[in-house]
Order: C-alpha cells, then sequence, then structure tokens
C-alpha cells in the first residue's frame, strides 16, 4: 500500500524552528517528486516547495524562500522539511505528497501534521 | 502567479440532483505542446486530506466513480457531479500545475440540500 506518513509537527515560538519529516512506503520514492502543502483556516491549500527525484532540483514559495529548505534521503524513503525563523503565518496543517508523475497533479497525500507558531 | 477563483463558495444540492462548480484561473493552464489542461479537482472531507478525484481537466483517477466529470480548457473549467451521493458531502478545490507556484482555489463546499 503507498503511504506517506508525516511526523515532526507541534507548537513553536516565533522565531522558532522545526523539522518536519514523511516516511513513504509502498512506492519507489526515489523516482517521485515529493512535495509540502499546507492548509491553514484563513489560506486554504498552499503548495510550499517540491523537490526532484534525485534531490538536484527544489523550487519553493516566495514566502518561505531563505527559511525553510526542502530535503530528502532516498536512502531512508523520507523527505524532509527544515522550517526556521517561523511566523504565526505558517500555522498551518503540513501535508507530505507524492507529485504524481505525469504533469504535476498530486495523487498521494499523508494525513498531515500540525505546527502552531505561537 | 496564477490565481484560481471558484464559484460559488458553497451550494446545497437535493440528493440525486446535479451539482456544479465552477473555476477559473488568471491564466492559461493549457499547454500547446501537448494540448493538455494542467488542472486538477481534489474532495476533501472533513478531518481527512484531501482526494485527487481528476487530472488533465477532465481524466478520472483510478477508482474514482463516474458520476464525477471534469470539462473546459485553457482558463475555465468545471467539476460536476452527476448525481450527489450522501458521502459527496465535502470541500472540493481545483488546482493548476502549470506555472509554479502551484496554485488553488479557494475551495467549494457542497451540502445536501
Amino acid at each position: 500500500e503507498v503511504q506517506l506518513v508525516e511526523s515532526g509537527g507541534g507548537l513553536v515560538q516565533p522565531g522558532g524552528s522545526l523539522r518536519l519529516s514523511c516516511a513513504a512506503s509502498g512506492f519507489t520514492f526515489s523516482t517521485y517528486w515529493m512535495v509540502w502543502v499546507r492548509q491553514s483556516p484563513g489560506k486554504g491549500l498552499e503548495w510550499v516547495a517540491n523537490i526532484k527525484g534525485d534531490g538536484n532540483e527544489n523550487y519553493y514559495l516566495d514566502s518561505v524562500k531563505g527559511r525553510f529548505t526542502i530535503s530528502r534521503d532516498n536512502a531512508k524513503n523520507s523527505l524532509y522539511l527544515q522550517m526556521n525563523s517561523l511566523r504565526a503565518e505558517d500555522t498551518a496543517v503540513y501535508y507530505c505528497v507524492r507529485d504524481a508523475m505525469r504533469g504535476g497533479d498530486f495523487d498521494v497525500w499523508g494525513q498531515g501534521t500540525t505546527v502552531t507558531v505561537s | 502567479d496564477i490565481v484560481m477563483t471558484q464559484s460559488p463558495d458553497s451550494l446545497a444540492v437535493s440528493l440525486g440532483e446535479r451539482a456544479t462548480i465552477n473555476c477559473k484561473s488568471s491564466q492559461s493552464v493549457l499547454r500547446t505542446s501537448n494540448n493538455k489542461s494542467y488542472l486538477a479537482w481534489y474532495q476533501q472531507k472533513p478531518r481527512q486530506p484531501p482526494k485527487l478525484l481528476i487530472y488533465w481537466a477532465s481524466t478520472r483517477e483510478s477508482g474514482v466513480p463516474d458520476r464525477f466529470s471534469g470539462s473546459g480548457s485553457e482558463t475555465d473549467f468545471t467539476l460536476t457531479i452527476s448525481s450527489l451521493q450522501a458521502e459527496d458531502v465535502a470541500v472540493y478545490y481545483c488546482h493548476q500545475y502549470h506555472h509554479t507556484p502551484r496554485t488553488f482555489g479557494q475551495g467549494t463546499k457542497v451540502e445536501i440540500k
């Protein structure tokens, strides 16, 4: 069964840091672009960052550039999001998502992990 | 950034009736090289992550009931639920994946009348 399981969320003060992890299983992780998407009550769904299968290419939402870093460890089938200088507006549920590899739609979603900056 | 605007924000439909949700993008999401619109639809039920329903604007994801259909091209798209079932109560989002940053519509809440 294809599965994504996030961890690492929690309560952090403004200016603090947090590292999210996502454990993938049931598919050949290294061949897929992977994505972080967040959802907050006020802003709906928001794409945050994505990373190519080999880890050599990535893109970020402008508002998180320079503060967040997406990375992956294909040997561990894991995706990460290092979040620094956190702001109240980063408060959201963060989803680990698989890019379907046919253009960019998102075919597998984790259950999400909640980040609260307060 | 491409802005995705859905209408209406919410709608109430009787069981067995048709539900129609519209999505308009501020720029074309049609890739002329393959004539595909890079537009997807997702369904999100309470306390669950979004679930992919439709990609390439009109291709149903595997396992999605055929009462769900997508149409449209370039900037104007529609998701239709042909005969609303109780389990279809959810929020529906459109999503463009032609340009970075990927962007979503604000969501349309579908309820039973």
